[in-house]
């Protein structure tokens, strides 16, 4: 079985300064992993996702995201915020394996941007 | 390319009700799936259909959901009777096919409120 944890239910954050939203893992498989956002009143979108290659992987709208497999994370990271990104950060994990497509979501981490 | 539709976006009803939700995926795309998302906690997958074949219903509680994708294109979840814990928001999603280990476009989601 898989789970996710988000460690910050909310992060605070002044506009234009850095955010790193913390996610960690566990599962017995080797997994691909996804980084989602969701705007008020609107579905999830996909920010970025790491399936192979390269550990740090690159998004939309500025954001990226590093696997560290022996710490079984995938930090989420933008070295400056913008109002804009006001959100909910869902982190999300799945099997590697062909069919099995089954998100795992984390709790969510709530972005608030001040001005 | 028109994104993945969902109706009503809204529902109240009472407990011991019935009501039912509907979703029209992307174009083309094979596998749709139903997550519901309650307040403060990730989305969690009710069911995931290959075209009209269900795929993965493990954690559908079918004594009182029902879901169905008849012509492998647009779906209906059902409730059936409601209870104040089924409060969520469900959200539909699709992707392009199985073992596609990439993106799930989802739904603006709808919203329901049991009283």
């Amino acid at each position: 079985a898989q789970s996710v944890t988000q460690l910050d239910s909310q992060v605070p954050v002044f506009e234009e300064a850095p955010v790193e939203l913390r996610c960690n893992y566990s599962s017995s498989v080797s997994v691909y992993l996804f980084w989602y956002v969701q705007y008020p009143n609107q579905g999830l979108q996909l920010l970025l996702k790491y399936l192979s290659g390269s550990t740090l992987v690159k998004g939309i709208n500025g954001f990226e995201a590093e696997f560290n497999k022996s710490q079984t994370s995938f930090h989420l990271r933008k070295p400056s915020v913008h109002i804009s990104d006001t959100a909910e950060y869902f982190c999300a994990v799945s099997d590697r394996v062909f069919g099995n497509e089954k998100l795992t979501f984390g709790t969510g981490t709530r972005l608030t941007i001040i001005p | 390319e028109a994104g993945v539709a969902q109706s009503p976006r809204y529902k109240i009803i009472e407990k011991r009700q019935s009501v039912a939700f509907w979703c029209n995926p992307i174009s083309g795309h094979a596998t749709l799936y139903w997550y519901q998302q309650i307040l403060g906690q990730g989305p969690k997958l009710l069911i995931q259909f290959q075209n009209n074949g269900v795929v993965d219903d493990s954690q559908l509680p079918k004594d009182r959901f029902s879901a169905e994708r008849l012509k492998g294109v647009d779906s209906t979840l059902k409730i059936q009777p409601a209870k104040l814990e089924d409060s969520a928001v469900y959200l539909c999603a699709s992707s392009l096919a199985r073992g596609y280990a990439g993106e799930q476009y989802f739904g603006p989601g709808t919203r329901l409120t049991v009283t």
